[in-house]
């Protein structure tokens, strides 16, 4: 059984970065999958942010891709985010999922996700 | 991007009935990439279906999917009150991956 779990600020300044660590345990980050990060702000739909593959190679929704980078630590068993210059509309809970069949979902296993909150 | 289109917004239903969700896409989604999720309060969503019409792990067979090129739909053949939920269908097929804005199922 995957288990994912996200890890970071719950809080975050108005044009500061966030980052987000996603920890993978009980499953290889190297077995042949996309790891993405999927973000829901309060009481709205899902947006897909981005992955990233074992080797490092990666996909970005282009409405965030100026700000967002996606990375592994294939040692550690962890994959990262960052997303630059945050205002109030990134305020959200974060994701991070294991692609079940290609680059952007489906995903079969979820982490339990942390909310961000960006305020001053 | 593909925008995805889903009704009702609502549905209200009592155990033992059929519920009937439907996804529409702006274009055709390649390969019928198309996913469904149930997602509770507090809780991530939990896959249900892929490639339109494959059960995921575990899911119980009352849940099916169906369709293709730009019109999909999931049936929830009997409805269960632990059923009760946002779902939401999302298409892989073209980059970004883009999700509906999800239905309600209100169990009465």
């Amino acid at each position: 059984q995957v288990q994912l779990r996200e890890s970071g600020p719950g809080l975050v300044k108005p044009s500061e970065t966030l980052s987000l660590t996603c920890n993978v345990s009980d499953h290889s980050i190297n077995n042949g999958f996309y790891w993405g990060w999927i973000r829901q702000a309060p009481g709205k739909g899902l947006e897909w942010i981005g992955s990233i593959y074992h080797n490092g190679q990666t996909r970005y929704n282009p409405s965030l891709k100026r700000r967002v980078t996606i990375s592994v630590d294939t040692l550690k068993s962890q994959f990262f985010l960052k997303l630059t210059s945050m205002t109030a509309s990134d305020t959200a809970m974060y994701y991070c999922a294991r692609d079940k069949v290609s680059t952007a979902g489906p995903y079969d296993y979820w982490g339990q996700g942390i909310l961000v909150t960006v305020s001053s | 991007e593909i925008v995805l289109t889903q009704s009702p917004g609502t549905l209200s239903l009592s155990p033992g009935e059929r519920a009937t969700l439907s996804c529409r896409a702006t274009e055709s989604v390649n390969s019928n990439y198309l996913a469904w999720y149930q997602q509770k309060p507090g809780q991530p969503p939990r896959l249900l279906i892929y490639g339109a019409s494959s059960r995921a792990t575990g899911v119980p067979d009352r849940f099916s999917g169906s369709g293709s090129g730009t019109e999909f739909s999931l049936i929830i053949s009997r409805l269960k009150p632990e059923d009760f939920g946002v779902y939401f269908c999302q298409q892989y097929g073209s980059s970004p991956g883009t999700f509906g804005q999800g239905t309600m199922v209100e169990i009465k």
